[in-house]
């Protein structure tokens, strides 16, 4: 039982390049979701998925598309990578969406 | 939207003493209060939450509080050790609409041997 998992660790794009970063978790959770974690500020939702087939924003959506592939997995895609997106990019999911989040070991990715 | 603020965003006491973190938050419908504890380079890891009918909670050295009237909850730490030292970060859902977490601005706790 692997938990939340995320792929890559860490990631060096240039401004303009495109990526996908990989969520997946094996708990049997419905609800899936990415949040961005910017030096001295807490955790900021960019979307999230509240069951499989759907997708919503939250606080920070520019720049950020998603896609929730099955019940295990939910990837978040950049497009066109700007250094503004230089940030920790954490996966969590929960169960029903009322209970404890269990968050994925994170990807640091840096944007030149 | 959710707006839940934190102080102090720095905190350093001595071993053995206690430690205090304040949380606010702006919505009155939240009702789940969690705390994370995230060391260094880790993910964020869940030490202690409270629901709104619930007014204190208790874990061992950790403890949390919530005021729903003033819409403020704080985390409480006795005989703080080393291992303590950590950013804590509170945070606040509702039941209802996104349920996702909004997460306060962090505390950077620093236990002095």
């Amino acid at each position: 039982n692997a938990g939340v998992t995320q792929t890559p660790k860490f990631q060096v794009l240039k401004t303009g390049q495109s990526m996908t970063l990989q969520c997946a978790q094996d708990m049997n959770h419905n609800s899936m979701y990415w949040y961005r974690q910017d030096p001295g500020m807490g955790l900021r939702l960019i979307y999230y998925s509240a069951s499989e087939g759907t997708t919503d924003k939250g606080e920070v959506p520019n720049g950020y598309n998603v896609s929730r592939l099955n019940k295990r997995e939910f990837s978040l895609r950049l497009e066109s990578a700007a250094p503004s997106q230089t940030s920790v990019y954490f996966c969590a999911s929960t169960l029903t969406g009322r209970e404890t989040q269990y968050f994925g070991p994170g990807t640091r990715l840096l944007v030149l | 939207g959710e707006n839940v603020e934190q102080h102090p965003s720095t905190l350093s006491v001595q071993e053995g003493d206690s430690a205090v973190i304040k949380c606010t938050y702006s919505d009155s419908a939240s009702n789940y209060f969690p705390w994370y504890k995230q060391e260094l380079g880790k993910r964020p890891q869940l030490i202690i939450d409270i629901r709104s009918n619930v007014g204190e909670k208790k874990d061992q050295r950790i403890a949390v509080t919530l005021n729903k009237t003033a819409k403020h909850f704080s985390l409480h730490i006795t005989e703080t050790q080393p291992e303590d030292s950590a950013v804590y970060f509170c945070a606040a859902s509702m039941d209802t609409g996104r349920r996702a977490l909004t997460f306060g601005s962090g505390t950077r706790l620093q236990v002095q041997p």
